[in-house]
C-alpha cells in the first residue's frame, strides 16, 4: 500500500524554469510533510518542509504549496539551475507517535544547460 | 561537526549470507532510524532505535534485526540473504524530543549475488 504518490517520475527542464513535482498522501493523520533532494551516491537532504496549517512555504528558489482538502502537496523550483539535477521525494510523517517517515518514490530531475 | 557515518560504503555479499551494516548517529542525538531505498525507489522504514530498544518496525521480515549501544550508534543485522535485498541502507538520526529533524548518513550499497 503506497501511502504518498510522486509524481511525475522523471523530469526534464531548461535552466531558468520552473520545476514542479507533485505528491498526493492518504493517511489524514499526517501533518509533516518534507522534501529531501538525493543526489547520486548520497543520502536525502531536507530540502524544505511544511505543516498543514499554512497553504504555502518557500525557502529561496523553493516553495511548497500544500491543498489540505485534496490531500495534496507539491514542490516548485524556480529559476531551475544544472546544479539542482538530483532526485527529489516527498515525505509524509505523523507527529502523534513515533516518527518516521513515509517517502513518495522520487523525481529524477535533469536541468538542462 | 560530524554528520551520520555509516559503514562500509559498499558491501558484496552471498545468498544465504548473513550481514551487519554499521550507523554512528550526528552528535547529540539519540534515536536511529534505518532505511531500505531499493533501485529507483524512495527509501522504507525498517526499523527505529531509542534508548537501545526498537519502538517501532515497518514491513520487514524478522531476518531484518538491530541493535543500538550506549554510545547511540546502531548496527543493522540481516540474515539469510535474499537477492531482493540488494539496496542502499540508509540510517537517519535525530533527537528524540524533536521529532522531525531527521540527517541521513550516506548510505550502505549492498549487493547480494
Amino acid at each position: 500500500q503506497q501511502q504518498v504518490k510522486q509524481s511525475p517520475q522523471s523530469l526534464i527542464v531548461q535552466k531558468g524554469g520552473i520545476s514542479i513535482i507533485n505528491c498526493a498522501y492518504e493517511n489524514t493523520a499526517f501533518d509533516y510533510f518534507p522534501w529531501y533532494q538525493q543526489f547520486p551516491g548520497k543520502g536525502p537532504a531536507l530540502l524544505i518542509a511544511i505543516r498543514p496549517d499554512v497553504s504555502e512555504k518557500k525557502e529561496g528558489r523553493f516553495t511548497i504549496s500544500f491543498n489540505k482538502s485534496a490531500k495534496q502537496f507539491s514542490l516548485h523550483i524556480m529559476d531551475s539551475q544544472p546544479g539542482d539535477s538530483a532526485t527529489y521525494f516527498c515525505a509524509a510523517s505523523m507527529s502523534s507517535g513515533y516518527s518516521t517517515l513515509t517517502f513518495g518514490k522520487g523525481t529524477m530531475l535533469l536541468v538542462s544547460p | 561537526d560530524a554528520g551520520v557515518t555509516q559503514s562500509p560504503t559498499h558491501l558484496i555479499k552471498t545468498r544465504g549470507q548473513q550481514v551487519t551494516l554499521r550507523c554512528s548517529p550526528k552528535s547529540g542525538h539519540d534515536t536511529v532510524s534505518w532505511y531500505q531505498q531499493a533501485l529507483g525507489q524512495g527509501p522504507q522504514f525498517i526499523f527505529q532505535y531509542y534508548e537501545e530498544e526498537e519502538r517501532q518496525r515497518g514491513n520487514f521480515p524478522d531476518r531484518f534485526s538491530g541493535h543500538q549501544f550506549p554510545n547511540y550508534s546502531s548496527e543493522l543485522n540481516v540474515n539469510a540473504l535474499l537477492l531482493g535485498d540488494s539496496a542502499l541502507y540508509l540510517c537517519a538520526s535525530s533527537l528524540e524530543s524533536i521529532n522531525y529533524g531527521y540527517t541521513f548518513g550516506s548510505g550502505t550499497r549492498l549487493t547480494v549475488v
